[in-house]
């Protein structure tokens, strides 16, 4: 059963602390998205890539998040220094086709203190 | 500055049809519309897409009327287990010409018995 890996599930955090999440997006999947998700500002689009290159991050902001994709079976979302305000749901995703068809992963909840 | 807009939450009793309505005045020509059904501590999951008319499948029916800026969600005979947060996503192109895939505010679901 095909699916997306993110790893950890849970991380707690000090503030300050650099924080790195993982996902596995699906074998042969050549779109990859970050979202955050949080009460008050629901599922936000931090980044996606396609085929490994980024296509649009301008939803992270850019002291602090960074997004890679070192090859087709991993991503990384790196957060340096993490801050309280970063607590949230984090969701990698992957698809095939166009974009808006895609496969979330379980997510990393992120509580920074 | 573009949108979507979905109800906030919506009530129904097991076995009626239901139909979720998403407005999206400023979608792109060649973007496709999207539903997600997310129930609590778990990803998005994808339900179906279209481009236009009527689209079905095992699950939902997607309706989209000609000029497309809106799409409706119908789930025939809904279940407890369909009690859930249902998302709209469509790709939205900004004046600057970045693409940017939304999330809407989600509409949640409360199947009664």
């Amino acid at each position: 059963d095909a699916r997306v890996t993110q790893t950890p599930r849970d991380k707690v955090t000090e503030m300050g602390q650099e924080v790195t999440m993982r996902c596995q997006p699906i074998l042969g999947h050549n779109t990859v998205f970050w979202y955050r998700q949080t009460m008050m500002q629901g599922l936000e689009l931090l980044a996606y890539f396609r085929n490994r290159a980024p296509l649009d991050d301008s939803g992270m902001p850019k002291d602090r998040f960074s997004a890679e994709m070192p090859d087709a079976t991993l991503a990384t979302l790196k957060i340096q220094p993490s801050e309280p305000r970063d607590s949230a749901v984090y969701f990698c995703a992957s698809g095939l086709k166009g974009g808006t068809e895609a496969f979330f992963g379980q997510g990393t909840r992120l509580t920074v203190v | 500055l573009a949108k979507t807009t979905q109800p906030i939450s919506m009530d129904s009793y097991e076995g009626q049809e239901v139909n979720i309505t998403c407005s999206h005045n400023n979608i792109a020509t060649n973007d496709y519309i999207t539903w997600y059904q997310q129930f609590p501590s778990q990803g998005p999951r994808f339900i179906i897409q279209g481009y236009k008319t009527k689209v079905t499948n095992e699950v939902a029916s997607l309706f989209i009327p000609a000029d497309r800026k809106s799409s409706t969600l119908s789930l025939p005979r809904v279940s407890l287990s369909d009690t859930a947060v249902y998302y709209c996503l469509v790709g939205f192109r900004y004046r600057t010409g970045r693409r940017a895939l939304t999330f809407g505010s989600g509409t949640r679901l409360q199947v009664q018995p």
